[in-house]
């Protein structure tokens, strides 16, 4: 069965700080993995695809890296500010599962809480 | 403005009763999809369209109907409500197809169901 384990659950870290999620997978045939930010009240948000020959991309101070051997991404934040307090959840895509909704498979997200 | 919107955005019913969330998205994607958040669970696909008329059952379908008879629209319908449908409720479109394009979230429905 395909699975999306993220870590930790939640994490609460000081504005201006640095930190980094984590996305464990069991997913075959892979074919990409997103990271979505979900505000508060809000739907998610999707930041960056990861696909397989991609090992490392960055969205402003969001940097996503993917290791495909290892069935592995990470999400680090560079400079936490107070807007980044939000869930973070991890989808990975399964190629050839179905017409175009079948294969996503969602983590339950990584709570992250900015303190001034 | 462009984009997908879901109301009601907050829903009090009685256990047995029925009720519709409505879904409406401006960019004419093909695909539209409906999901339920709960805590401990992330986000589970209940029902989705790959065009007007062409409807597919997700994970959790038992309890609900949808039906798409504008590409814009995507109704969700529980026919009898019952307390474990208390959910928040998102709509969501992309481009391609989810496999192949980002998800397009609405910003929810939460439904309480007493």
């Amino acid at each position: 069965k395909n699975q999306v384990e993220q870590s930790p659950q939640s994490l609460i870290i000081l504005e201006g700080k640095n930190c980094t999620l984590q996305c464990n997978y069991t997913v075959s045939p892979f074919s990409n993995l997103r990271w979505y930010k979900q505000d508060t009240g809000r739907g998610p948000v999707s930041l960056t695809i990861m696909t397989f020959s991609e090992n490392t991309k960055s969205n402003g101070r969001y940097t996503a890296t993917l290791d495909a051997d290892t069935k592995q991404s990470s999400l680090h934040i560079t400079a936490s500010q107070l807007s980044d307090s939000a869930s973070y959840i991890c989808v990975v895509t399964s190629r050839g599962e179905g017409g175009g909704a079948d294969g996503l498979t969602f983590g339950k997200g990584t709570h992250l809480i900015i303190q001034p | 403005d462009a984009g997908i919107t879901q109301s009601p955005r907050y829903k009090i019913t009685e256990t047995g009763r029925q009720v519709t969330l409505m879904c409406h998205q401006t960019w004419s994607h093909s695909y539209m999809f409906w999901y339920r958040q709960d805590l401990g669970h992330g986000l589970r696909l209940i029902y989705y369209s790959a065009a007007a008329d062409i409807t597919d059952k997700g994970e959790v379908p038992d309890g609900y109907v949808v039906s798409r008879s504008k590409t814009e629209n995507f109704p969700l319908t529980l026919e009898s409500a019952t307390r474990s449908q208390t959910s928040v409720y998102f709509c969501a479109s992309s481009e391609y197809g989810a496999s192949d394009s980002p998800l397009h979230f609405g910003n929810g429905t939460r439904l309480t169901v007493t």
